[in-house]
């Protein structure tokens, strides 16, 4: 079955450190996207993608980047962690025939110490 | 900046009674609207769209649509202990180009 995984599930790193959140759909869908879940705030974009090297800002990207090199792969890159960019990553797709119907991968804990 | 707001709850509901669940949002030119649930811990998962005005059913799902007042609605009938979730309303632009905007979610409990 298609699916989106992503990975690491859990991680901790240390303030400063380069981090990158992985994320592979088997769908063949163009339109990607990484939402971080926070309490009080719910799900806010950070970066969306709507094919091979296209990337956009979402409402919360400073101090991340993403890089569309394949249709497959959106990976997240924090540059340098802040304790404020401890929170869950979701990274998600959609073909976009069906509406905006996004499908979501299981998560990445991240905790920046 | 397209805003999407839920009562966060929680809300509790006895197992077998209509659970009714709200949204409404700011855009008026938004196209979409979704319903995820989403179990603690997990991820979203979609329950049901809908893009035009009026209702839409799917088994114990009616979601609920009025452009006019900018609402969005859920009710889940006959509520079990495993609907028991938060429940996110999510609001789109036209279909196929944009991403969606989230509410913050409704914690709905269902009690046995």
């Amino acid at each position: 079955d298609a699916e989106i995984t992503q990975s690491p599930r859990h991680k901790i790193t240390e303030t400063g450190r380069q981090v990158t959140l992985a994320c592979h759909q088997t769908w063949n869908h163009n339109n990607m996207f990484w939402y971080r879940q926070d309490l009080g705030h719910g799900l806010r974009l950070i970066h969306y993608s709507y094919g091979v090297q296209d990337t956009n800002k979402g409402e919360v990207s400073d101090g991340y980047s993403v890089s569309r090199s394949n249709t497959e792969d959106l990976p997240l890159t924090l540059e340098s962690a802040a304790s404020s960019q401890t929170s869950v990553y979701f990274c998600a797709s959609s073909d976009g025939s069906t509406g905006n119907t996004i499908y979501f991968g299981e998560g990445s804990w991240l905790t920046v110490v | 900046q397209k805003e999407v707001e839920q009562n966060s709850g929680p809300l509790s509901v006895p197992e077998g009674a209509i659970a009714s669940l709200n949204c409404t949002y700011s855009d008026r030119g938004s196209q979409s609207f979704f319903w995820y649930r989403q179990y603690s811990g997990k991820s979203p998962e979609l329950i049901m769209f809908i893009y035009s005005n009026g209702d839409k059913e799917d088994g114990r799902f009616t979601a609920q649509l009025n452009k006019a007042s900018q609402y969005v609605s859920l009710l889940i009938r006959d509520s079990q202990p495993s609907d028991s979730a938060t429940y996110l309303c999510a609001v789109g632009g036209q279909t196929g180009a944009n991403n969606l905007f989230f509410g913050t979610g409704t914690r709905l409990t269902v009690i046995p």
